[in-house]
């Protein structure tokens, strides 16, 4: 059964960071690439970034470059987002999923972050 | 505006096939084969029903297909159910990241 939990999401204010959690189940992440989605309220979907399962490197959308770092804890099988210099823009929930180098297949539910003063 | 175009509805009636267009570019949907389909229930996490451009994620009724010319992917929904309606959304990888079209909100009539 498939199993992603994104724990962490929040309010908080502009340029201040926020760290997101996906703990997963075995199956559901071992071997497997790891994504972060967005979804600002009312919106479509934007892709955030990407963390491989070997040594290959991280990816990330434009829009968060510089600011946003994903990690992953293979001893927790759980992968991290955080989230620096946060902007009103950044509002959304977050999903996480897995999958391939250049797609997705399982999601979770979400967590909801909200940058607001 | 969102890097894949989609039209924003899409509407059928009970029973009827409905195709849902999917237009990128040569840098996204034509250089690849990696479109994806979801299917976003409201209030609901979106869920993958395609990937690689036509394969049908395990336990995705195959009343829904994916098939791509060129540019342009598309998604039919065949034998249109009352749960079918939904927001659609397609993906594609555009090298080093992924691309999502803006989403198509079907209606079932």
């Amino acid at each position: 059964q498939v199993n992603l939990e994104e724990s962490g999401g929040g309010v908080v204010q502009p340029g201040r960071s926020l760290r997101l959690s996906c703990a997963a189940s075995e199956d559901t992440y071992s071997g497997y690439v790891m994504h972060w989605i967005r979804q600002a309220p009312g919106k479509g979907l934007e892709w955030v970034a990407m963390i491989p399962s070997d040594d290959r490197p991280e990816k990330y959308a434009d829009s968060v470059r510089g600011r946003f770092t994903i990690s992953r804890d293979n001893s927790k099988n759980t992968v991290y987002l955080q989230m620096n210099s946060l902007r009103p823009e950044d509002s959304g929930i977050y999903y996480c999923a897995n999958g391939g180098s250049f797609y997705t297949l399982f999601w979770g539910h979400g967590t909801l972050v909200s940058v607001s003063t | 505006q969102s890097a894949l175009t989609q039209p924003p509805s899409a509407s059928g009636s009970p029973g009827q096939s409905v195709t849902i267009s999917c237009t990128g570019t040569s840098s996204d949907v034509g250089g690849y084969n990696y479109v994806s389909w979801y299917q976003q229930l409201p209030g609901k996490a979106p869920k993958v029903l395609i990937y690689e451009d036509y394969q049908r994620l395990s336990g995705v009724p195959d009343r829904f297909s994916g098939s791509k010319s060129g540019n342009t992917a598309s998604l039919t929904v065949s034998g249109l159910q009352a749960e079918d309606e939904a927001d659609y959304y397609c993906s594609s990888y555009a090298g080093n990241k992924i691309l999502f079209g803006g989403g198509t909100a079907l209606t079932v009539l």
